[in-house]
């Protein structure tokens, strides 16, 4: 099966930094998905990683190490915007396996 | 229609009764799928369709069955819906290129009493 775990809340001042860890085991491996939801809406995509290595795309960066199971994704310059859950998702033989989400709450 | 779209909005179904939830793409997409999501528990993937004329199961598809007659068009049924059917349905759609990336519909609320 598949196992995908991420913390469920964090909670962060506008202006600053946050880290959401996401550590996965799965049976295949094909990239690592970050999806933004906010609430009562559909998930969006963020950002997706398959090689090693960190991808940055404006204030959003995420990182992924395939040898450690490890990806975090990296939230920047906060804004009030940004309060939503992040998915954490796992591409095995194209289809997603997700995590439950972290619930992310920014804080004037 | 611009994207992915879901039908109904939200549901009030009493249990026992079939049920079919609508999805429908405008971007040619050849794979489809279906996912309910559950606090606590994330999106979990109900049945998908790599391309018209194919499905699959997912991790959870006892309880529904799905259709793909053509490009568009990825219905899901609940046969006699039950309580534990109650959650958030979405409907997401990929082209696989240049990776998976997939787009999801609004989504449906559905509530089974």
């Amino acid at each position: 099966g598949q196992n995908i775990d991420q913390p469920t809340e964090m909670t962060a001042t506008e202006g600053a930094i946050v880290q959401i860890n996401c550590t996965y085991q799965t049976s295949g491996f094909n990239g690592l998905f970050w999806y933004q939801q906010h609430a009562g809406e559909a998930p969006t995509f963020l950002s997706y990683n398959v090689l090693d290595g960190l991808e940055e795309k404006g204030r959003f960066s995420s990182f992924l190490s395939r040898s450690k199971g490890y990806s975090y994704l990296l939230l920047k310059e906060l804004q009030m915007k940004d309060s939503a859950s992040y998915l954490c998702a796992v591409d095995d033989d194209y289809k997603l396996s997700f995590g439950a989400g972290t619930t992310v709450t920014v804080r004037a | 229609i611009a994207g992915i779209t879901q039908a109904p909005t939200s549901q009030i179904l009493a249990a026992g009764r079939r049920m079919t939830l609508r999805c429908t793409q405008d971007m040619r997409h050849n794979a489809m799928y279906w996912y309910r999501q559950d606090l606590g528990l994330g999106l979990r993937l109900i049945h998908y369709s790599n391309t018209a004329g194919t499905t699959g199961k997912g991790e959870v598809p006892d309880g529904y069955s799905v259709s793909r007659a053509n490009t568009d068009d990825f219905p899901l049924t609940l046969a006699s819906a039950v309580p534990s059917q109650t959650s958030v349905y979405f409907c997401a759609s990929s082209d696989g290129s240049p990776h998976n990336e997939q787009f999801f519909g609004p989504g449906t609320r559905l509530t089974v009493l």
